[in-house]
Parts: structure tokens; C-alpha cells; sequence
């Protein structure tokens, strides 16, 4: 299966910056999606990831706050844009295909002060 | 709207107990059964994944089985180690025709081995 490079691990950021998260896989994926995780809760799926395209957004996520791009088969951004503290939480992105299970990166943890 | 279950939601063992994890799910259709490990502030790594036409899986001290006509599956940990303290979550993939993508995960069963 893929193995999935994340960064940054974490990062501290003022209310009102952007911060861009990268993730770099070392084979080429069918499938590409974007997690959230706040304190002591479940992963919560921001979007799927399209190659080339648009992303495809879940319900309570919106492309003005959370850019995504995917320029090929290996990589994906994600900006969590203008920051709250509401924003705080740990990102990750994950990736695989059709006839294996998906992988994920190791996680950015964000604050936002 | 396909749900997934875990219990227990926490589980305190000691040190060399062999302990089971439960997940359940409501929809039976589903493409693949994943668990994973996920340690505090980290992301999560794949533990066992069953094809829908398997019924079991081994890695190690870990043995997954699925049983789809229940809609269950279980994690199996042999002589338990500190090392395995983590939180284990279990993740379902819908078949191609439905959100074939995306995974719906268990709540989460978080797992203390102490020495």
C-alpha cells in the first residue's frame, strides 16, 4: 500500500492567516480525501480530492474556507483559510485505490490563537 | 445511511491478556472492512484490511474476522503489550454503486495495556 508524507507536523498560526497542508504519496492513488479530527472525536471528511478537477466537498464544508488542489496522481493541498480557533484540530489526508485499503499521513495539528 | 459501532468505547487491560474489539455495522453491503490504529495527536495506521468475500485476516499478535450477514467484525489481540495502547477504529467502504469511496468509521475504542 501507499505511503503517505505529510507536513507540516503541526503548526501555531494567528487568527485570520491561512495555512497550506501537503501531502506527497509515493505511488500514484485512485483516491485522495481530506479528514478532520477535533479533540476527542472521530474523523470528520472535509472532501475528496480530484485530480485535476474541483474537489468534492461534504455537507458543512465549503471551497472558500478549505481550498484543495490536486495537480496529479501523488499529491494534494489542502489551506484551511482565514482561522479561528474553531479551526483548531489535527488534518489528515489519506489516499488508495480500488483493490487495496487507504493510508493516511501522520496528522498536522493546527492551533490557532 | 450506513452506521458503525464500537464497543467497548474504552478498555483497560493488564499487560499479557488476550482482549477482543467489537465493531458493528447496519448496512451489510459493503466493499471492505478496515481497522486501524491511531495514536494520540498522530494519524492513523492500517492494521488489517478483509475483502468483503473474506472472513478473516491475521497480522501477528492481531486476527480481524468479518461476519457481513451481521453486519460485525472483531480485532483480536493476543498477549496484549503497552506498546499497544492506541486508540482502534474500524472503517467500512460502501460497494462501487454507493459513495464507493469513502469510508464511514467506527467511533473508536480506545485501548490502555498497563505493564
Amino acid at each position: 500500500s501507499a505511503v503517505i508524507s505529510q507536513k507540516p507536523s503541526r503548526d501555531i498560526c494567528q487568527r485570520g492567516t491561512s495555512l497550506t497542508i501537503q501531502c506527497q504519496v509515493d505511488s500514484q492513488v485512485t483516491m485522495m480525501f481530506w479528514y478532520r479530527q477535533q479533540p476527542g472525536q472521530s474523523l470528520t471528511l472535509i472532501a475528496t480530492a480530484n485530480q485535476g478537477s474541483e474537489a468534492t466537498y461534504e455537507s458543512g464544508f465549503v471551497i472558500d474556507k478549505f481550498p484543495i488542489s490536486r495537480p496529479n496522481l501523488t499529491f494534494s493541498t489542502l489551506t484551511v483559510s482565514n482561522m479561528s480557533p474553531e479551526d483548531s484540530s489535527i488534518y489528515l489526508c489519506s489516499g488508495g485505490g480500488q483493490s487495496y485499503g487507504y493510508t493516511f499521513g501522520s496528522g498536522t495539528r493546527l492551533t490557532v490563537v | 445511511k450506513q452506521e458503525v459501532t464500537q464497543i467497548p468505547a474504552a478498555l483497560s487491560v493488564p499487560e499479557g491478556e488476550n482482549l477482543v474489539l467489537n465493531c458493528s455495522f447496519t448496512d451489510s453491503a459493503i466493499y471492505n472492512l478496515q481497522w486501524f490504529r491511531q495514536d494520540p495527536g498522530k494519524g492513523l495506521t492500517s492494521l488489517l484490511l478483509i475483502q468483503s468475500s473474506q472472513r478473516e485476516q491475521t497480522s501477528g499478535r492481531l486476527n480481524a474476522s468479518l461476519d457481513k450477514s451481521s453486519g460485525r467484525s472483531t480485532l483480536y489481540i493476543a498477549a496484549s503489550q503497552p506498546g499497544d495502547s492506541a486508540t482502534y477504529l474500524c472503517a467500512v467502504r460502501p460497494p462501487r454503486n454507493t459513495g464507493f469511496q469513502k469510508l464511514v468509521f467506527g467511533t473508536g475504542t480506545r485501548l490502555l495495556v498497563s505493564p
